[in-house]
């Protein structure tokens, strides 16, 4: 089966450096995406890893690491606008491509 | 500008009622998805279509259908042999081009069944 974990909930202070933790169980694994959603919102696209590594978009990275199973996503210098869910999501190939979302992180932001 | 459009964002029905919810996409996306998320969840795959007049079921299809005769279009219907149909339903293209995959959101239609 598929599968992906993240933890439900983290807090942390404006200005302080997050991340947040996705581990999967799937077969025919392409790759791992992180989505932001705010309260009421429609999820946005925040990255994309294939290959191991870290991939920096600003204040915004991700990494993965195939052999581990395992990916996290950075935020650095938080803001409160940063406050919303993140979730990750495996791109796997079984008969067709699919997307398998994560249940998300909910990140508090406080002052 | 080019985007996703879903409408109506709130839609309330009665218990066994049927409803269909629209999806419109004009960034001439292939692929076509169809999501449920309930409160405090990720998002649940419901239907996808790759090309136009072809879809597939994901993970969560019973109690819904779907149809695919425009490119541009993908509407969901929720029948009333979904048990428990009040939830946040969002709409999602894709390119089926480049590496990330990377899928384009609508806004949601938030169902609330009586």
């Amino acid at each position: 089966g598929q599968s992906l974990e993240q933890p439900s909930e983290v807090t942390a202070v404006e200005g302080a450096i997050v991340q947040i933790n996705c581990t999967y169980q799937t077969s025919g694994f392409y790759g791992l995406s992180w989505y932001q959603q705010h309260d009421g919102g429609a999820p946005t696209f925040l990255s994309y890893n294939a290959l191991d590594g870290l991939e920096e978009t600003g204040r915004f990275s991700s990494f993965l690491s195939r052999s581990d199973s395992y990916g996290y996503l950075l935020l650095q210098e938080l803001q409160m606008k940063d406050s919303a869910s993140y979730f990750c999501a495996v791109r796997a190939y079984t008969g067709g491509f699919k997307t398998i979302f994560g249940a998300g992180t909910r990140l508090f932001v406080k002052a | 500008d080019g985007g996703i459009t879903q409408s109506p964002k709130y839609l309330f029905r009665k218990e066994g009622q049927n409803v269909t919810l629209s999806c419109e996409q004009n960034l001439n996306h292939d692929a076509m998805y169809w999501y449920r998320q309930d409160p405090g969840q990720g998002l649940r795959l419901i239907y996808y279509s790759q090309i136009v007049n072809d879809f597939q079921k994901g993970d969560i299809a019973e109690g819904y259908s779907v149809s695919r005769e425009k490119k541009e279009s993908f509407p969901l219907t929720v029948t009333s042999a979904q048990k428990n149909p009040t939830a946040f339903y969002l709409c999602a293209s894709t390119s089926g081009q480049g590496e990330t995959n990377e899928q384009f959101f609508g806004p949601g239609t938030r169902l609330t069944v009586l």
